[in-house]
Formats: structure tokens, C-alpha cells, sequence
């Protein structure tokens, strides 16, 4: 079946450092791909998205770019911040059903003064 | 501009209770959805509603029952609540497809002892 494979955690960066979160997926369709962010004590928030081959996400300085031939949605940012420290889920939907989005196990990211 | 309001936001029961996790959407949003988040697991849906009067299985339905009551509300119900189901579940509704992206209720924490 679909399935997210993310990078382990926690992540510990300075703040003002370049950010990667690998993210890889399998799907048996072309799947939306979504990178989800949960700040402590809260509910999850759609960062970005991208619904087709070579799409770019973009949104608060953070990007993924959707790879086919690798299926991968690494996210990335040049400069993060303290207030980035959070878990980042990567996920997809299928494109056959749409019904619903798999995630993966999230990973925990705190950024230090 | 509420969006998915979920109650409680905490509860404790022992093992054997019953209770009903209410989940409410204010967006005129068809689909809704119920996951459960556990350490290291990230998200597992239980079940999902596409539209008003469907109900269908996630990856973890034993256990729980659902409940779309209109289009707003979706209920979840636990019958005889075990320690397994100690968790926090989160409810999440999207506008047409789960591939629009999801919007997410703060959540509620369950334990049972």
C-alpha cells in the first residue's frame, strides 16, 4: 500500500541554518504530496502542497519540490527561525480515491538561539 | 472563523467507559475525518466520511464506531474504552477531496486507565 518514510528525528539546528527534512514516499498512482506542520499543544496546519511531477510548494520560506523519478518532497528552508521548532509530517493522497492522506511519522525539529 | 472545533480537549476514563468525541466544522466542507496520533506513529486515520450520509473504515477502525450526523458533525465514538486507545485524536475535514488539503481541529487527549 502508500506509504511516507521521513527522516528520524529530533533535529536540533542554530537558529539562522539551513533546513532539509527528507521525505520520501511509495504510491501505486501519482499522489498529491503535502507537508503538514504541528507547534506544540496545537492541531496539524497545511504547510504546502504540490499535486503534480516537478510542482514547487512554497509558503513561509519553506520549500518542497515534487520528484517523480525520485519519488521524493524534501523540505527545505535557508534560514530558520526559533519559532520553525515544531514536528513536520510529510504525507500524500492517492490519486485514485482522494479520500484520504497517509502521513508519515513526523519529525521533530527545535531551533536554538 | 472557528473551523473544526473538537470537545473535549481532555478526558480520562477508565477502562470498560464509553464516550463520544464530537467534531464540528463551520467551512461547508464534504469531507471529514478522524486520526489518532501515537508517539513515533505519526497519524492513523480511523475513519472518514467523504459526504454527508457515507461513513468508511481507516487504517485502525476496531474499536471505534462514527457517527456523520449532518454535514458540520461527525462523532466518534469509543463503546468500552481500553488502555490501547490512549491517545490524541484529531478530527480534520477538507472541502472536497482529502487532495485540497486538510484543516484540523486542535484535538482531544484521551487517556484510559
Amino acid at each position: 500500500g502508500d506509504s511516507v518514510t521521513q527522516m528520524e528525528g529530533p533535529v536540533t539546528l542554530s537558529e539562522e541554518a539551513f533546513l532539509t527534512i527528507n521525505c520520501t514516499y511509495t504510491a501505486t498512482g501519482y499522489p498529491s504530496l503535502f507537508w503538514y506542520v504541528q507547534y506544540p499543544g496545537e492541531g496539524l496546519q497545511l504547510l504546502l502542497k504540490a499535486t503534480k511531477a516537478d510542482d514547487k510548494g512554497s509558503n513561509k520560506g519553506f520549500e518542497a519540490t515534487y520528484r517523480k523519478e525520485t519519488t521524493s518532497f524534501h523540505l527545505e528552508k535557508g534560514s530558520v527561525q526559533v519559532s520553525d521548532s515544531a514536528v513536520y509530517f510529510c504525507a500524500l493522497s492517492d490519486r485514485t480515491s482522494y479520500d484520504k492522506v497517509i502521513f508519515g511519522p513526523g519529525t521533530s525539529l527545535s531551533v536554538i538561539p | 472563523n472557528a473551523g473544526v472545533t473538537q470537545t473535549p480537549k481532555f478526558q480520562v476514563l477508565k477502562t470498560g467507559q464509553s464516550m463520544t468525541l464530537q467534531c464540528a466544522q463551520d467551512m461547508n466542507h464534504n469531507s471529514m475525518y478522524w486520526y489518532r496520533q501515537d508517539p513515533g506513529m505519526g497519524l492513523r486515520l480511523i475513519y472518514y466520511s467523504a459526504s454527508e450520509g457515507t461513513t468508511d473504515k481507516g487504517e485502525v477502525p476496531n474499536g471505534y464506531n462514527v457517527s456523520r450526523l449532518n454535514k458540520r458533525e461527525f462523532s466518534l465514538r469509543l463503546e468500552s474504552a481500553a488502555p490501547s486507545q490512549t491517545s490524541v485524536y484529531f478530527c480534520a475535514s477538507s472541502a472536497e477531496k482529502a487532495n485540497y488539503g486538510y484543516t484540523f481541529g486542535s484535538g482531544t487527549r484521551l487517556t484510559v486507565v
